[in-house]
């Protein structure tokens, strides 16, 4: 499978704990981005890489949201504290960068995070 | 900031009829998407549109660009059982170089039901 993988597929955790998610973009692609979705909304956005930098951020992610791409393939989210408000479905997205800007983003099946 | 408003929330339709829904900005896009989103999983990227007016199709998916850049509909013709789910629209926008921002802002989506 060469599509966008994330891991885990489901976390539950306790509040308080912390928890990190793995995301495995499209190979070559440049960028890289984390969205979160609530139920019955839209996909928000969190933050993005191009390559190893981390271009953007939303005023969504609090002070105990990092996220981090080493090496520019894999990227990882960690929260700190979680509280019950994080439960979401965490969804990571990749993308090339072609001419003029044209882009197409694909998505990862998300991780669903419950906080307890 | 940038909201997309689409329409309609949802959609109860019979076995064989055509679809229609659309998408519009208070802001100007350089490219839309559509995607589409089934319970517990990520959304499945459907169609691209990079230039004003364009028209571009992917089997019984017809979507087209808003020549405002403002706006733009996704029309589905013949719809089957296995075209319910949730459809989103979202946006990108690009700097004046033409590279594009990186974050996409997303509909609050279409919930579509067929009925056989």
């Amino acid at each position: 499978d060469t599509g966008v993988s994330q891991d885990p597929r489901h976390k539950i955790t306790k509040r308080g704990q912390n928890v990190t998610f793995r995301c495995d973009p499209i190979s070559e692609h440049n960028r890289l981005y984390w969205y979160r979705q609530t139920l019955g909304q839209g996909p928000e956005f969190l933050t993005y890489f191009q390559n190893e930098a981390q271009l953007e951020k939303s005023r969504l992610l609090s002070d105990r949201f990092s996220a981090e791409r080493p090496k520019g393939s894999f990227s990882t989210l960690e929260i700190q504290r979680t509280e019950q408000g994080d439960s979401a479905m965490y969804l990571c997205a990749s993308s090339p960068i072609k001419g003029q800007g044209n882009t197409e983003a694909f998505f990862g099946q998300g991780t669903r995070l419950t906080v307890v | 900031g940038q909201q997309l408003n689409q329409s309609p929330q949802s959609m109860f339709i019979q076995e064989g009829e055509d679809v229609s829904m659309n998408c519009t900005s208070s802001s100007i896009f350089n490219t839309w998407l559509w995607y589409k989103q089934d319970p517990g999983e990520g959304p499945v990227l459907l169609i691209a549109l990079y230039k004003a007016g364009e028209l571009t199709s992917n089997g019984r998916l017809t979507a087209q660009f808003g020549i405002t850049r403002k706006d733009s509909f996704l029309n589905i013709s013949a719809s089957i059982p296995s075209d319910v789910g949730i459809y989103f629209c979202a946006g990108l926008g690009h700097n004046a170089g033409g590279t594009s921002y990186g974050k996409l802002t997303f509909g609050q989506g279409t919930i579509l039901t067929v009925h056989p």
